[in-house]
């Protein structure tokens, strides 16, 4: 079965840093756009970056350019969110979201998410 | 950055009835458009893609229609298990963006 099994979330205060994982399996990663999207407390989702199968092709949403990092190691089948200058407003479920019958932007299949919680 | 609005933001209806719920694009997405239902302390499913094209194991009394930038997502006949939380995805463009969500709730 496609499973992607997130893990790195915690409290950390602003302007601190953390880094999220995703571990693949099921699925032939190597091949797989991946993403992360979020979703803040009692609200709705937002798409956070994405990476094409090589690297090759890399976005973000605006709110996150220049402070998140979206990578992948297809040796690992992980996929990885580092993020600094962490702000309250990245509170936040962050999911990894994979793709669905060659649409790789459709997301197909999620994890339970990992939980970031920005506080002094 | 293309705004997907939904409406309504809660719809209260009975096991049985038929759900429609509207999602609007801010300019044309052709039909890249998905739905995803979610439930407390769950991820998201997703429902429909390409408009209306259901995703492997949906079942047929959930169905979606529109392009450019009008959209549907309809329940026939609402089980007790479809009531949830239901957010409309543009991926015509960069941005992604979702729109804000329908609470299908029990009247």
């Amino acid at each position: 079965d496609v499973q992607v099994v997130e893990s790195g979330g915690g409290l950390v205060k602003p302007g601190g840093s953390l880094r999220l994982s995703c571990a693949a399996s099921g699925f032939t990663f190597s091949r797989s756009s991946m993403n992360w999207v979020r979703q803040a407390p009692g609200k709705g989702l937002e798409w956070v970056s994405s990476i094409s199968s090589s690297s090759r092709h890399i976005y973000y949403a605006d709110s996150v350019k220049g402070r998140f990092t979206i990578s992948r190691d297809n040796a690992k089948n992980s996929l990885y969110l580092q993020m600094n200058s962490l702000r309250a407003e990245d509170t936040a479920l962050y999911f990894c979201a994979g793709g669905h019958s060659g649409y790789d932007l459709v997301f197909g299949f999620w994890g339970q998410g990992t939980l970031v919680t920005v506080s002094s | 950055e293309i705004v997907m609005t939904q409406s309504p933001a809660t719809l209260s209806l009975s096991p049985g009835e038929r759900a429609t719920l509207s999602c609007r694009a801010s300019q044309s997405v052709s039909s890249n458009l998905a739905w995803y239902q979610q439930k407390p302390g769950q991820a998201p499913r997703l429902l429909i893609y390409v408009a209306s094209t259901r995703a492997t194991g949906i079942p047929a009394r959930f169905s979606g229609s529109g392009s450019g930038t009008e959209f549907t997502l309809t329940i026939s006949s609402l089980q007790s298990e479809d009531f949830a939380v239901y957010s409309c995805q543009q991926y015509n463009d960069w941005p992604l963006t979702f729109g804000g969500g329908t609470k299908v709730e029990i009247k």
